[in-house]
């Protein structure tokens, strides 16, 4: 079955430590994403990656990193840097060009303790 | 850049409709909707063209208004199952990097 997996469900890290999520898709898809999504809120864009080792910033990149060195994965790091870091974290992927949905991932919370 | 989602909240009995609005500041190639369950990740329910053609759920309408980059979806007779935070997702002409509005949190009473 085809899909996008994030590991793990649930993570837990004391502040000033960094950490990283993981986003892998067999879909064969060559764009992914990563949303943050706090509480009662929408879906912000921390950052995206159209094809491999190439990726932008969206509206909330500050504190967070990225990397795309095979077009199945799309690794985020949350770095010391990042204030208030504690979220639900999605990644979705989606078949270059329009008229292609995006499908998300199941998500990982994050708790900064 | 986000596009903006109205009402924030909506609270309906079985059976009655609802309509959920999306605008954008940018001018957009399609509008995506989402629904998202508590603690889930957003399921795909429709995409909407620039042009006008849509794709998506069988009994979930949208409308695109090109002009006003404005989105509606409309949710008609709607059941317990539609119960969730509906999410417009909006693509704009220069590049496909997509953008979701705050989101509508819809719930159905019996």
């Amino acid at each position: 079955d085809g899909g996008i997996t994030q590991s793990p469900k649930y993570l837990f890290r004391k502040e000033g430590q960094n950490v990283t999520l993981s986003c892998e898709q067999n879909l064969n898809h060559d764009a992914m994403y990563w949303y943050r999504q706090d509480p009662g809120q929408g879906l912000r864009l921390i950052y995206y990656s159209q094809i491999v080792n190439d990726f932008q910033k969206g509206d909330i990149a500050e504190g967070y990193s990225v990397s795309r060195e095979k077009k199945e994965s799309f690794p985020l790091t949350v770095t010391s840097a990042q204030k208030n870091p504690t979220a639900f974290y999605l990644c979705a992927s989606r078949r270059r060009g329009t008229y292609n949905e995006q499908f998300f991932g199941p998500g990982t919370r994050l708790t900064v303790l | 850049q986000q596009p903006v989602q109205s009402p924030q909240a909506v609270i309906l009995r079985e059976g009655e409709d609802a309509v959920i609005n999306c605008s954008s500041s940018k001018a957009l190639y399609s509008v995506h909707w989402y629904r998202q369950k508590h603690g889930e990740a957003p399921v795909f329910l429709m995409i909407l063209l620039k042009g006008g053609e849509q794709k998506g759920h069988e009994k979930i309408s949208a409308s695109f208004n090109e002009k006003k980059q404005q989105s509606s979806l409309y949710l008609t007779a709607s059941q317990l199952s539609y119960s969730g935070t509906y999410f417009c997702g909006t693509e704009p002409m220069e590049n496909n990097d997509m953008r979701f509005g705050a989101g509508t949190r819809l719930t159905v009473k019996p």
